[in-house]
């Protein structure tokens, strides 16, 4: 299955900045997803992200809070804008290889914002 | 009709007993099942899967029971370690694998000795 580098592991950010996080494939994937994660709690879908088109968002998520970048089929960068208290979470991105390997996540993303 | 609904949210096992964790779910259209661990500081990874064409799927000490009729399926750890200590989280999706995964809200499972 496929191996997913995401990176920064954790940061600390202050409230009004930006944080780009950015997750790379070791393979081809047409589909990336962007999750958060509260702590101790389940994946929410942020949105789904298709090289060369427009990312697509879920309810209650926005491109101007969170903007995405597919550059190219490997790669992808979340964009968490505008930081609040409330942004402080867990994010990961995740690809989707099919039924045989489900999807695999990256390790996270660990915010916290002051 | 996306939801899936876990329980228990917490379970505390001996060593060497059985873990049950439930999942039941409402859309008709899912047709993949997976379940993933995630241990703390890391991302989830695929436990084991199942497609409703089956009853059963059993990979080493990990169980899957599904029951289409009911919509509900199940994971079985035997024989449970204290490695086994993670949070569990079952999913369900559509077009076999390929569509968005719903979680489940997750299970934190504690194995004592």
């Amino acid at each position: 299955s496929a191996v997913i580098s995401q990176k920064p592991s954790r940061d600390i950010c202050q409230r009004g900045t930006s944080l780009t996080i950015q997750c790379q494939v070791d393979s081809q994937v047409t589909m990336m997803f962007w999750y958060r994660q509260q702590p101790g709690q389940s994946l929410t879908l942020i949105a789904t992200a298709n090289q060369g088109s427009e990312a697509t968002y879920e309810s209650g998520f926005v491109i101007d809070k969170f903007p995405i970048s597919r550059p190219n089929l490997t790669f992808s960068t979340l964009t968490v804008s505008n930081l609040s208290p409330e942004d402080s979470s867990i994010y990961l991105c995740s690809v989707s290889q099919g039924a045989r390997h489900g999807y695999t996540f990256g390790s996270g993303t660990r915010l916290t914002v002051v | 009709q996306q939801q899936v609904k876990q329980s228990p949210q917490s379970l505390i096992v001996q060593k060497g007993g059985i873990s049950i964790i439930n999942c039941a779910y409402e859309n008709t259209a899912f047709d993949y099942f997976p379940w993933y661990q995630q241990f703390p500081g890391k991302g989830p990874a695929l436990l084991i899967a199942i497609r409703p064409d089956v009853s059963e799927k059993k990979e080493g000490r990990f169980t899957i029971s599904f029951n289409k009729s009911a919509k509900q399926f199940s994971l079985h750890i035997m024989d449970s370690q204290p490695g086994d200590s993670a949070t569990y989280f079952c999913a369900a999706n559509s077009n076999f694998g390929n569509e968005k995964l719903t979680f489940g809200t997750g299970t934190r499972l504690t194995i004592i000795p």
